[in-house]
C-alpha cells in the first residue's frame, strides 16, 4: 500500500530560530493530513490539520503547508522554544479511511 | 490527560502469560483503535472498531485479540506473545465520519521477556 514518509529522522534548532519539518506522502487521492507531536512517556498529541483543498493553515506558533503538486507536506513552528523537542508525526488519510503515519522526526531544540 | 486513558502504563509479561490491556474514552466518540509503536517503525495500525463493531483487522497475529463492549471501552488481550511484540501500544478515538483526527492515550509499554 502507499504510505507517508519522512525526509529526516531528526533535526536540531536554536532555541528562537524556526523550525520546518518535512513530509512526503505518496498517496495522490489522500484528502486530509495531520500533524502529531509526540513527547517522551506520552501518546501523540494533535497540533494542526490540513484539508486538500487548502495549501496553508495556521496556528498558534504553527503553520501547516500542503503542496499537492509534489505530494509535500511540512510543519513550521516559529520561535522555536525547548518544549517544543519531540517527535513529529504526519499522517494522511483518503476519505474515512484511518490515518497512515510517516516514521516521525526528532526535534531536538538547543537552549 | 487527553481524554483517552489506558491501563496498565507498563507490562511486563511472559511468553506464555496471557494478560489484556485496557483503553476507555469519555469524549462521546463513537470509533477506536490500537496502534503499535516500535522503535524506528511509523505508527501501526492494528485493529479498528466503529459502533462496538470490527471494521478493520490489519492482518494481524491471532495472539492479538481486541474487544469493544462499549462505545467506551477497547481492549487487547494477549497470549503467548513473542519477545518481537514488544512495543508501544497505543488506543485512539474518534468521531468516525469526523474529518478531525484522533485522540490519542498515553499508551502501554509492553515488555514481552
Amino acid at each position: 500500500g502507499e504510505s507517508v514518509g519522512l525526509h529526516l529522522p531528526t533535526l536540531s534548532v536554536q532555541e528562537g530560530d524556526n523550525s520546518i519539518i518535512n513530509c512526503a506522502y505518496s498517496n495522490s487521492a489522500s484528502d486530509y493530513f495531520i500533524w502529531y507531536k509526540q513527547e517522551s512517556g506520552k501518546g501523540p498529541q494533535f497540533i494542526i490539520d490540513i484539508r486538500s483543498n487548502m495549501d496553508k493553515r495556521q496556528g498558534q506558533r504553527v503553520t501547516v503547508l500542503l503542496n499537492k503538486t509534489v505530494k509535500h507536506l511540512s510543519l513550521q513552528i516559529a520561535a522555536t522554544q525547548p518544549g517544543d523537542s519531540a517527535v513529529y508525526f504526519c499522517a494522511e488519510s483518503e476519505g474515512n479511511t484511518p490515518l497512515v503515519f510517516g516514521k516521525g522526526t526528532r526535534l531536538s531544540v538547543i537552549a | 490527560e487527553t481524554g483517552v486513558t489506558q491501563t496498565p502504563r507498563h507490562l511486563v509479561m511472559g511468553m506464555t502469560n496471557k494478560k489484556s490491556l485496557k483503553c476507555e474514552q469519555h469524549l462521546g466518540h463513537n470509533a477506536m483503535y490500537w496502534y503499535k509503536q516500535s522503535a524506528k517503525k511509523p505508527l501501526e495500525l492494528m485493529f479498528v472498531y466503529s459502533l462496538e463493531e470490527r471494521v478493520e483487522n490489519n492482518s494481524v497475529p491471532s495472539r492479538f485479540s481486541p474487544e469493544c463492549p462499549n462505545s467506551s471501552h477497547l481492549f487487547l488481550h494477549l497470549h503467548t506473545l513473542q519477545p518481537e511484540d514488544s512495543a508501544l501500544y497505543l488506543c485512539a478515538s474518534s468521531h468516525q465520519r469526523s474529518l478531525v483526527g484522533y485522540t490519542f492515550g498515553s499508551g502501554t509499554r509492553l515488555t514481552v521477556v
